[in-house]
């Protein structure tokens, strides 16, 4: 089955600082990608979505300025917590659809624990 | 708005009894997808199954089934005689299906299942 990858898998981080979290589709390639966002026993809370070449779509309440995506490549989606606090710690998980394969499918990576001190 | 309901927030069993984990969806489109998945400890998502709105067809994987009943809008799981390594937290999803959203899922809460010893 199809690979997608996020780097890093854990991070900690002091209050402030900026982090960037890759997310990657190892064998096949995307046009979309999408952010979610996971509290400790909470459900996953879509942030994002990613498109290849243009501008990330934001779902109601989720800043753009906080959350910045750049999704340079068919195979690459970046997410950067930007001045981030305490309240960002959460677990992020980036899932990917092939540009072939049909609307169903839809790939997850392994997700990123994002601890800020 | 799309909306999945998993009213059973922690199910505790004792390891091979049988174990039903419901979900109730909402959703304006006629084309659709459901998806069932597991997340146990570590974090990652386990896929398990997905199923499109047009195929009602109930599904038998091991000791996995599920049921799709598109008249009460629902997509409930069951686990046959559950093993303690079936503990997790399982969610459902729901995907939409059209281009500009192919693969952006909502998720329910979550269901945490404890099988016992």
């Amino acid at each position: 089955g199809a690979v997608v990858s996020q780097h890093p898998s854990r991070v900690i981080c002091k209050s402030g600082t900026s982090v960037k979290i890759e997310c990657r589709s190892l064998d096949f390639q995307a046009t979309t990608m999408f952010w979610y966002r996971q509290f400790p026993k909470k459900s996953l809370m879509l942030m994002a979505t990613s498109n290849e070449g243009s501008k990330a779509t934001y779902e109601q309440g989720v800043e753009k300025d906080k959350f910045l995506i750049n999704h340079a490549s068919l195979t690459l989606s970046t997410l950067t917590v930007t001045s981030a606090h305490p309240e960002d710690s959460s677990f992020y998980i980036c899932s990917a659809n092939p540009l072939a394969g049909g609307y169903n499918e839809q790939f997850f990576g392994p997700g990123t624990r994002l601890t800020v001190l | 708005a799309q909306k999945v309901t998993q009213a059973q927030t922690e199910i505790s069993v004792v390891e091979k009894e049988d174990v039903t984990l419901d979900c109730v969806y909402e959703t304006r489109d006629t084309t659709y997808y459901l998806f069932w998945y597991k997340q146990p400890p570590s974090g990652e998502l386990v896929f398990l199954i997905r199923r499109n709105s047009f195929d009602e067809q109930n599904e038998i994987s091991g000791r996995y089934s599920w049921n799709f009943q598109k008249s009460t809008s629902s997509f409930n799981f069951t686990i046959t005689a559950s093993q303690v390594v079936d503990s997790a937290v399982y969610f459902c999803a729901l995907s939409e299906a059209w281009a500009t959203n192919a693969g952006k899922s909502t998720f329910g809460d979550g269901t945490t299942l404890t099988v016992k010893p």
